[in-house]
Protein backbone atom coordinates (compact mmCIF):
# COMPACT_ATOMS: atom_id res chain seq x y z
CA UNK A 1 0.00 0.00 0.00
CA UNK A 2 1.81 3.50 -1.00
CA UNK A 3 0.81 5.87 2.02
CA UNK A 4 0.60 9.38 1.96
CA UNK A 5 0.98 11.08 5.41
CA UNK A 6 -0.55 14.21 6.42
CA UNK A 7 -1.22 16.43 9.63
CA UNK A 8 -4.99 16.76 9.00
CA UNK A 9 -4.81 19.98 11.23
CA UNK A 10 -6.69 22.41 11.58
CA UNK A 11 -3.02 24.65 11.12
CA UNK A 12 -4.29 27.95 12.08
CA UNK A 13 -1.99 30.59 11.25
CA UNK A 14 -2.67 35.21 11.24
CA UNK A 15 -2.95 36.99 8.37
CA UNK A 16 0.37 37.57 7.14
CA UNK A 17 2.26 34.99 8.14
CA UNK A 18 3.77 32.34 6.67
CA UNK A 19 1.63 28.96 6.38
CA UNK A 20 3.58 25.45 5.97
CA UNK A 21 2.29 22.25 5.23
CA UNK A 22 3.91 19.09 5.20
CA UNK A 23 3.56 15.48 3.40
CA UNK A 24 5.72 12.08 3.70
CA UNK A 25 5.23 9.41 1.26
CA UNK A 26 6.27 5.86 1.23
CA UNK A 27 6.87 5.38 -2.55
CA UNK A 28 10.37 5.64 -3.03
CA UNK A 29 9.86 5.50 -6.72
CA UNK A 30 7.68 8.64 -7.03
CA UNK A 31 8.62 11.16 -9.49
CA UNK A 32 6.04 13.42 -9.41
CA UNK A 33 4.50 15.55 -6.71
CA UNK A 34 1.42 17.92 -6.57
CA UNK A 35 -0.56 20.21 -4.48
CA UNK A 36 -4.36 20.79 -4.28
CA UNK A 37 -6.39 23.11 -2.27
CA UNK A 38 -9.85 21.96 -1.91
CA UNK A 39 -12.29 24.51 -0.75
CA UNK A 40 -15.54 23.39 1.45
CA UNK A 41 -18.47 22.22 -0.58
CA UNK A 42 -16.47 21.95 -3.78
CA UNK A 43 -13.43 20.00 -6.03
CA UNK A 44 -9.51 19.80 -6.01
CA UNK A 45 -7.92 22.80 -7.30
CA UNK A 46 -4.19 22.03 -8.61
CA UNK A 47 -2.09 25.01 -7.40
CA UNK A 48 1.39 23.36 -7.42
CA UNK A 49 3.16 20.76 -8.96
CA UNK A 50 7.03 19.18 -8.03
CA UNK A 51 9.00 17.21 -10.35
CA UNK A 52 12.95 18.12 -8.58
CA UNK A 53 14.51 17.85 -5.97
CA UNK A 54 14.59 21.69 -4.01
CA UNK A 55 12.25 24.64 -4.39
CA UNK A 56 9.55 25.66 -6.63
CA UNK A 57 8.22 29.06 -6.96
CA UNK A 58 4.87 30.31 -7.79
CA UNK A 59 3.81 33.54 -6.30
CA UNK A 60 2.96 33.14 -2.97
CA UNK A 61 3.31 29.93 -3.04
CA UNK A 62 6.56 27.59 -2.60
CA UNK A 63 6.90 23.88 -3.02
CA UNK A 64 9.79 21.95 -1.52
CA UNK A 65 10.79 18.48 -2.40
CA UNK A 66 13.18 16.57 -0.31
CA UNK A 67 13.12 12.51 -2.49
CA UNK A 68 16.19 11.27 -0.37
CA UNK A 69 13.50 11.99 2.95
CA UNK A 70 10.94 11.59 1.28
CA UNK A 71 8.92 15.02 2.07
CA UNK A 72 6.98 17.26 0.18
CA UNK A 73 6.26 20.83 1.84
CA UNK A 74 4.21 23.72 0.89
CA UNK A 75 4.73 27.41 1.92
CA UNK A 76 2.36 29.90 1.98
CA UNK A 77 3.37 32.98 1.77
CA UNK A 78 1.45 36.70 3.08
CA UNK A 79 -1.31 33.86 4.06
CA UNK A 80 -5.11 35.49 3.85
CA UNK A 81 -8.40 34.73 4.67
CA UNK A 82 -9.27 33.67 1.27
CA UNK A 83 -6.17 30.76 1.54
CA UNK A 84 -8.31 28.94 4.68
CA UNK A 85 -9.43 25.23 2.72
CA UNK A 86 -8.33 21.98 2.88
CA UNK A 87 -4.40 21.02 0.90
CA UNK A 88 -4.39 17.91 -0.88
CA UNK A 89 -0.58 16.55 -1.07
CA UNK A 90 -0.84 14.27 -3.73
CA UNK A 91 1.77 11.55 -5.08
CA UNK A 92 1.83 9.88 -8.80
CA UNK A 93 2.73 6.22 -8.53
CA UNK A 94 2.46 4.88 -12.25
CA UNK A 95 -0.45 7.04 -13.60
CA UNK A 96 -2.88 7.57 -10.67
CA UNK A 97 -2.59 9.79 -7.99
CA UNK A 98 -2.11 8.65 -4.39
CA UNK A 99 -3.67 11.53 -1.93
CA UNK A 100 -3.54 12.33 1.63
CA UNK A 101 -6.23 13.22 3.79
CA UNK A 102 -5.65 16.51 3.44
CA UNK A 103 -4.39 19.04 5.99
CA UNK A 104 -7.32 21.67 7.31
CA UNK A 105 -5.55 25.31 7.09
CA UNK A 106 -7.47 28.29 8.89
CA UNK A 107 -6.20 32.28 8.41
CA UNK A 108 -7.67 34.42 11.06
CA UNK A 109 -7.55 37.66 9.78
CA UNK B 1 -11.93 26.05 -22.71
CA UNK B 2 -14.30 24.47 -20.76
CA UNK B 3 -12.80 22.03 -17.72
CA UNK B 4 -14.11 19.01 -16.50
CA UNK B 5 -18.06 18.32 -16.56
CA UNK B 6 -19.74 16.10 -14.50
CA UNK B 7 -23.18 15.21 -14.06
CA UNK B 8 -25.73 15.14 -12.38
CA UNK B 9 -24.20 17.42 -9.44
CA UNK B 10 -26.37 16.10 -6.76
CA UNK B 11 -28.03 12.33 -6.80
CA UNK B 12 -29.97 11.32 -3.99
CA UNK B 13 -31.97 7.84 -4.45
CA UNK B 14 -32.76 4.86 -2.61
CA UNK B 15 -31.10 1.63 -1.46
CA UNK B 16 -31.56 -0.83 -4.25
CA UNK B 17 -31.41 1.84 -7.05
CA UNK B 18 -29.16 1.96 -10.36
CA UNK B 19 -27.56 4.78 -10.19
CA UNK B 20 -25.54 6.49 -13.09
CA UNK B 21 -22.58 9.33 -12.86
CA UNK B 22 -21.79 10.83 -16.19
CA UNK B 23 -18.14 12.66 -16.95
CA UNK B 24 -16.76 14.31 -20.05
CA UNK B 25 -12.95 15.13 -19.77
CA UNK B 26 -11.33 18.52 -20.77
CA UNK B 27 -11.07 18.20 -25.08
CA UNK B 28 -8.03 16.44 -25.66
CA UNK B 29 -6.95 15.00 -22.86
CA UNK B 30 -6.50 11.11 -23.55
CA UNK B 31 -6.68 10.18 -19.39
CA UNK B 32 -9.84 10.06 -17.25
CA UNK B 33 -10.20 9.45 -13.71
CA UNK B 34 -12.87 8.29 -11.16
CA UNK B 35 -12.65 9.20 -7.61
CA UNK B 36 -14.61 8.89 -4.71
CA UNK B 37 -14.31 11.02 -1.86
CA UNK B 38 -15.52 10.41 2.09
CA UNK B 39 -14.60 11.75 5.20
CA UNK B 40 -13.44 8.83 6.41
CA UNK B 41 -11.05 7.52 3.51
CA UNK B 42 -10.26 10.71 1.88
CA UNK B 43 -10.01 10.84 -2.20
CA UNK B 44 -9.82 7.09 -3.36
CA UNK B 45 -9.07 6.23 -6.94
CA UNK B 46 -11.64 4.10 -8.61
CA UNK B 47 -10.83 3.14 -12.44
CA UNK B 48 -8.91 5.37 -15.31
CA UNK B 49 -9.16 5.05 -18.67
CA UNK B 50 -6.25 5.69 -21.23
CA UNK B 51 -7.25 6.56 -25.08
CA UNK B 52 -11.38 5.28 -23.71
CA UNK B 53 -9.35 1.67 -22.21
CA UNK B 54 -9.81 1.26 -18.75
CA UNK B 55 -5.98 0.16 -17.27
CA UNK B 56 -6.48 0.04 -14.11
CA UNK B 57 -10.04 -0.57 -11.48
CA UNK B 58 -8.15 -2.43 -8.48
CA UNK B 59 -10.08 0.46 -6.87
CA UNK B 60 -13.54 -0.21 -8.15
CA UNK B 61 -15.03 -1.41 -4.57
CA UNK B 62 -17.31 -4.22 -5.19
CA UNK B 63 -19.25 -5.80 -8.81
CA UNK B 64 -22.10 -3.44 -8.29
CA UNK B 65 -19.49 -0.53 -9.79
CA UNK B 66 -19.00 -0.53 -13.52
CA UNK B 67 -17.45 2.22 -16.08
CA UNK B 68 -17.58 3.04 -19.31
CA UNK B 69 -15.83 5.09 -21.87
CA UNK B 70 -17.49 4.70 -25.19
CA UNK B 71 -15.54 7.84 -26.58
CA UNK B 72 -13.31 10.50 -25.84
CA UNK B 73 -15.42 12.76 -24.75
CA UNK B 74 -17.57 10.54 -22.31
CA UNK B 75 -17.56 8.27 -19.71
CA UNK B 76 -20.23 6.62 -17.02
CA UNK B 77 -19.77 5.29 -13.53
CA UNK B 78 -22.66 3.07 -12.49
CA UNK B 79 -23.54 1.29 -9.20
CA UNK B 80 -26.24 -1.08 -9.13
CA UNK B 81 -27.60 -1.90 -6.94
CA UNK B 82 -26.74 1.00 -4.78
CA UNK B 83 -26.33 1.24 -1.42
CA UNK B 84 -26.61 3.24 1.83
CA UNK B 85 -22.25 3.04 2.00
CA UNK B 86 -22.26 4.42 -1.32
CA UNK B 87 -22.81 7.89 -0.38
CA UNK B 88 -19.57 9.89 -0.92
CA UNK B 89 -18.97 12.84 -3.72
CA UNK B 90 -17.47 11.17 -6.93
CA UNK B 91 -15.14 12.98 -8.90
CA UNK B 92 -13.85 12.94 -12.55
CA UNK B 93 -10.60 14.22 -13.72
CA UNK B 94 -8.74 13.91 -16.88
CA UNK B 95 -5.06 14.40 -17.88
CA UNK B 96 -3.05 14.72 -21.02
CA UNK B 97 0.18 12.30 -21.88
CA UNK B 98 3.32 14.96 -21.91
CA UNK B 99 1.65 17.35 -19.19
CA UNK B 100 3.39 16.07 -16.13
CA UNK B 101 0.45 14.23 -15.18
CA UNK B 102 -1.22 17.11 -13.59
CA UNK B 103 -4.91 16.31 -12.93
CA UNK B 104 -8.07 18.61 -13.12
CA UNK B 105 -10.91 17.50 -11.34
CA UNK B 106 -14.35 18.27 -12.29
CA UNK B 107 -17.10 19.40 -9.49
CA UNK B 108 -18.06 16.34 -9.25
CA UNK B 109 -21.20 14.59 -8.03
CA UNK B 110 -22.96 14.32 -4.30
CA UNK B 111 -24.76 10.94 -3.76
CA UNK B 112 -26.67 9.89 -1.30
CA UNK B 113 -28.06 6.97 -1.03
CA UNK B 114 -30.74 6.59 1.73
Amino acid sequence: QKEVEQNSGPLSVPEGAIASLNCTYSDRGSQSFFWYRQYSGKSPELIMSIYSNGDKEDGRFTAQLNKASQYVSLLIRDSQPSDSATYLCAVLSGYALNFGKGTSLLVTP
Amino acid sequence: DAGVIQSPRHEVTEMGQEVTLRCKPISGHDYLFWYRQTMMRGLELLIYFNNNVPIDDSGMPEDRFSAKMPNASFSTLKIQPSEPRDSAVYFCASTLTGAGHEQYFGPGTRLTVT
